[in-house]
């Protein structure tokens, strides 16, 4: 498999614009994370989908924010309008979660960068 | 609310030293508890996990140790080479889904 996959890698946009960050899981993961990463705060749970409907958006730091998973092989992270403070490297991550030991894999990630 | 606290945040030491990573957390009622492994610009690697009802994980010369009633994690690596330099994070989780991270400990070992 390829791992999980993230578009784009690198996105440079100006304030006020929408950014539409993009993630395909591993074939048969029925778990779904976006994490944000920044130097201040570290890595944070944004939201969370299980079998493509999410369980835990509690994360999600603004209406600004959404998430949707139209079906299992697809997510994308909307920021509308985008502001300087959204500047992080976003990481999208996917599980099986079948047994007690199955971890979670992660994306690239995509790094932003709000001007 | 869940914290996770790693300490220190950065480490340099000459290859070939044993070296400890520590990690702490608020709430003992976790599901599990996971180190991995970041490199620049790159995603992050699972490296060992802990479940609750265990004391410790070896991978190779890397070893996971874990008291809950203390609230604390370590990783041990042994023998640390140039390739062991990385950010390494530290998370658990409440209960068995999402994932609450620390902020990390970057190790750089120089040959």
């Amino acid at each position: 498999d390829a791992g999980v996959i993230q578009s784009p890698r690198h996105e440079v946009t100006e304030m006020g614009q929408e950014v539409t960050l993009r993630c395909k899981p591993i074939s048969g993961h029925d778990y779904l994370f976006w994490y944000r990463q920044t130097m201040m705060r570290g890595l944070e749970l944004l939201i969370y989908f299980n079998n493509n409907v999410p369980i835990d958006d509690s994360g999600m730091p603004e209406d600004r924010f959404s998430a949707k998973m139209p079906n299992a092989s697809f997510s994308t992270l909307k920021i509308q309008p985008s502001e300087p403070r959204d500047s992080a490297v976003y990481f999208c991550a996917s599980s099986p979660y079948r047994v007690s030991t199955d971890t979670q894999y992660f994306g690239p990630g995509t790094r932003l960068t709000v001007l | 609310k869940q914290e996770v606290t790693q300490i220190p945040a950065a480490l340099s030491v000459p290859e070939g030293e044993n070296l400890v990573l520590n990690c702490s957390f608020t709430d003992s009622a976790i599901y599990n508890l996971q180190w991995f492994r970041q490199d620049p610009g790159k995603g992050l690697t699972s490296l060992l996990l802990i479940q609750s009802s265990q004391r410790e994980q070896t991978s190779g010369r890397l070893n996971a140790s874990l008291d809950k009633s203390s609230g604390r994690s370590t990783l041990y690596i042994a023998a640390s080479q140039p390739g062991d330099s990385a950010t390494y994070l530290c998370a658990v989780s409440p209960a068995g889904t999402a994932l609450i991270f620390g902020k990390g400990t970057t190790l750089s070992v120089s040959s």
